[in-house]
C-alpha cells in the first residue's frame, strides 16, 4: 500500500483565495482525520470521519473551513476566503477501528500551505 | 476523558547519551498508547505502542516504552542516542478501544543530538 497521499506537497496562494488539500486515505481504513500543526499551536485535530461520515468538526476554526468526504477513497478540506493565518502544515491520517487490534493512525505527508 | 501531557517540549542529548522523554497520561479505562516521531518536513511515523500484554515495548531504531499504570506514565527511552534521533515525538493516548478510537496527542517533545 502507498500509505496516506495528500497533494498538493506544497501551496502558495493569495488571500482571499480558495485553497483546496487532498487526502487519500489507506484502502479499507473506516476512519479520516484532518490536522492542522503551527509551531504556535502544535497539532491540533480539525475533523474526522468514520464511514464517510463526519463525526466531530468542533475543532474546524471557521465557516471559512469546510471538508467533504464522497467516497471512502477521497477527502478535502476547502479553505475559502483564504486568509494568512491559515498558513500551516495540514495533515490528514487514516485508521481501522478494531478495539485490541487498534494500530493507530498512519498518517500522511502532509500539506504545507502558505497564504501570502 | 482522555489527556496526555509531556514534560519539556525541548530535550538536548550528547551523542552516544541516554534518551528520555517523559509522558504521563490521564485515561478513566486502560489506555492503549502511543508514541511517534516527525522528521522535518515529513509527516508522523508510528515508533510503537502498548495495547495489552507486556508493559516494555521495543519500537524501531532502538527504542522502547514501558507502561506504567502505577505512575500513569509511557516514558520512551533510548540507550544512546544518534544524530539521526532528532526529530519531534509525540505520545498519544486511546481510551477509545471500541469501535471509535481516536486518539489525542501531546504538545510534542523535540530531541536536539549534540555532537
Amino acid at each position: 500500500d502507498a500509505g496516506v497521499i495528500q497533494s498538493p506537497r506544497h501551496e502558495v496562494t493569495e488571500m482571499g483565495q480558495e485553497v483546496t488539500l487532498r487526502c487519500k486515505p489507506i484502502s479499507g481504513h473506516d476512519y479520516l482525520f484532518w490536522y492542522r500543526q503551527t509551531m504556535m499551536r502544535g497539532l491540533e485535530l480539525l475533523i474526522y470521519f468514520n464511514n464517510n461520515v463526519p463525526i466531530d468538526d468542533s475543532g474546524m476554526p471557521e465557516d471559512r473551513f469546510s471538508a467533504k468526504m464522497p467516497n471512502a477513497s477521497f477527502s478535502t478540506l476547502k479553505i475559502q476566503p483564504s486568509e494568512p493565518r491559515d498558513s500551516a502544515v495540514y495533515f490528514c491520517a487514516s485508521s481501522l477501528s478494531g478495539g485490541r487490534n487498534f494500530y493507530g493512525y498512519t498518517f500522511g505527508s502532509g500539506t504545507r500551505l502558505t497564504v501570502v | 476523558a482522555q489527556s496526555v501531557t509531556q514534560l519539556g517540549s525541548h530535550v538536548s542529548v550528547s551523542e552516544g547519551a541516554l534518551v528520555l522523554l517523559r509522558c504521563n497520561y490521564s485515561s478513566s479505562v486502560p489506555p492503549y498508547l502511543f508514541w511517534y516521531v516527525q522528521y522535518p518536513n515529513q509527516g508522523l511515523q508510528l515508533l510503537l505502542k502498548y495495547t495489552t500484554g507486556a508493559t516494555l515495548v521495543k519500537g524501531i531504531n532502538g527504542f522502547e516504552a514501558e507502561f506504567k499504570k502505577s505512575e500513569t506514565s509511557f516514558h520512551l527511552t533510548k540507550p544512546s542516542a544518534h544524530m539521526s534521533d532528532a526529530a519531534e515525538y509525540f505520545c498519544a493516548v486511546t481510551s477509545d478501544t471500541g469501535t471509535a478510537s481516536k486518539l489525542t496527542f501531546g504538545t510534542g517533545t523535540r530531541l536536539q543530538v549534540t555532537l
